[in-house]
């Protein structure tokens, strides 16, 4: 069964540095998300992409955070500037249509020193 | 008023028993609904799309009440393997930023 696949599972990084996360989708998929949790609490939504541009973004997804789809399988989530409370477990999702149920990733987990 | 809210439990229940989980959300203009079950420290999967007519997969029966704005799943015959926390996940406005609940976390004692 074809699933989404993300890279790197840990990384560590000190405060105030970069970060790029790594998401590859189903091959087949055409839309993109990314959702972080934080230990112990929900899952919250980040961002939206579809043909090669942001669609929606919470109140989360300030300047410090791009996308991007370099290629036509990577998909991926950049922090500038990194923060303490940027630390959590970050993934990704693609759908294949609208409204359609999202298959995850097993995530990202960042964290911050 | 969250957009997403669910009991947080937790619901611990013998193996055998029918548990139910309920969600509410707060957008009447919501079109797609799923339960999803997240184990400790991994990814959600998804367990079962919830249609307006509601819908059953093996053990699992999920509805849909629009009037009230509630989602429900209902577990039969619980195993131990379906310890784990469910997600209640609602679409908003355009269909394309999704609100997750909390999460219900269900322990299945032998």
């Amino acid at each position: 069964e074809p699933e989404v696949t993300q890279t790197p599972s840990h990384q560590v990084t000190q405060m105030g540095q970069e970060v790029i996360l790594r998401c590859v989708p189903i091959s087949n998929h055409l839309y993109f998300y990314w959702y972080r949790q934080i230990l112990g609490q929900k899952v919250e939504f980040l961002v939206s992409f579809y043909n090669n541009e942001i669609s929606e973004k919470s109140e989360i997804f300030d300047d410090q955070f791009s996308v991007e789809r370099p290629d036509g399988s990577n998909f991926t989530l950049k922090i500038r500037s990194t923060k303490l409370e940027d630390s959590a477990m970050y993934f990704c999702a693609s759908s294949s249509t609208l409204n359609q149920p999202q298959h995850f990733g097993d995530g990202t987990r960042l964290s911050i020193l | 008023r969250k957009e997403v809210e669910q009991d947080p439990g937790p619901f611990n229940v013998p193996e055998g028993a029918t548990v139910a989980f309920n969600c509410t959300y707060s957008n009447s203009a919501s079109q797609s609904f799923f339960w999803y079950r997240q184990d400790c420290r991994k990814e959600p999967k998804l367990l079962m799309s919830v249609y307006s007519s509601g819908n059953e997969d093996g053990r699992f029966t999920a509805q849909l009440n629009r009037a009230s704005q509630y989602i429900s799943l209902l577990i039969r015959d619980s195993k131990l393997s379906d310890s784990a926390t469910y997600l209640c996940v609602v679409n908003m406005r355009t269909g394309n930023q999704f609100y997750f609940g909390t999460g219900t976390s269900l322990t299945v004692i032998p």
